[in-house]
């Protein structure tokens, strides 16, 4: 089955900094890549997602690289705020017909002010 | 749009008793809805997958005749734990996604704390 590999687990960052978190899948058949937002006590939320026919997506601050061939993928966050301060989760799935995602390990990102 | 709501937001029961958990989609029909179950600290790990109108598929290792799952509707799934004991205590979550083809993006519910005392 598929595995998604998380780094780092923790990460730090000023105010005002970018932020990097990266992923990798072991299943070349998997494209479909969504980013989740965890704050304490909640659920996740869906702050970005990727199919594997693009290669970067973007939204405002938040966005995501895909390299297929390696089997890679990242979660870039500019002019990092104290309220981005959270976990982030990412996952990979095969996508229509069989969502089922796999989940990263998760990183617990801290904005310090 | 894509709202996920759970019911209870927390329970605490005592060793023994059963506890039904609901999610519901508030503004898509969905197809598919997801139970996961999360430890302090931890990642999500997949329990079942159910699609309306058939029988919950559950991840290996997972007990089917103790989480009991129902998705009698578009937009609500039950999840109950029989017999709850304190190793059960955890964070529930539910998620949903919309019919097959339109997305399979999965939009989540606020999770439900379980205490099993």
């Amino acid at each position: 089955g598929e595995n998604v590999e998380q780094h780092p687990s923790t990460l730090s960052v000023q105010e005002g900094d970018s932020a990097v978190i990266k992923c990798t899948y072991s299943d070349s058949a998997s494209n479909y890549f969504p980013w989740y937002k965890q704050e304490l006590g909640k659920g996740p939320q869906l702050i970005i997602d990727i199919r594997s026919n693009v290669g970067e997506k973007k939204d405002q601050r938040i966005a995501v690289t895909l390299n297929k061939t390696a089997k890679h993928f990242s979660l870039h966050i500019t002019e990092t705020q104290p309220e981005d301060s959270a976990v982030y989760f990412c996952a990979a799935s095969f996508g229509f017909g069989n969502e089922k995602l796999t989940f990263g390990t998760g990183t617990r990102l801290t904005i310090i002010p | 749009g894509a709202v996920v709501s759970q019911h209870p937001s927390r329970v605490i029961c005592k060793s023994g008793t059963s506890v039904k958990i609901e999610c519901r989609s508030l503004d898509f029909q969905a197809t598919t809805m997801f139970w996961y179950r999360q430890f302090p600290k931890q990642s999500l790990m997949l329990m079942a997958t159910s699609n309306e109108g058939s029988k919950a598929t559950y991840e290996q290792g997972v007990e089917k005749d103790k989480f009991l799952i129902n998705h009698a509707s578009l937009t609500l799934s039950t999840l109950t734990v029989t017999s709850a004991h304190p190793e059960d205590s955890s964070f529930y979550i539910c998620s949903a996604s919309r019919a097959p083809g339109v997305t399979d993006t999965q939009y989540f519910g606020p999770g439900t704390r379980l205490t099993v005392l």
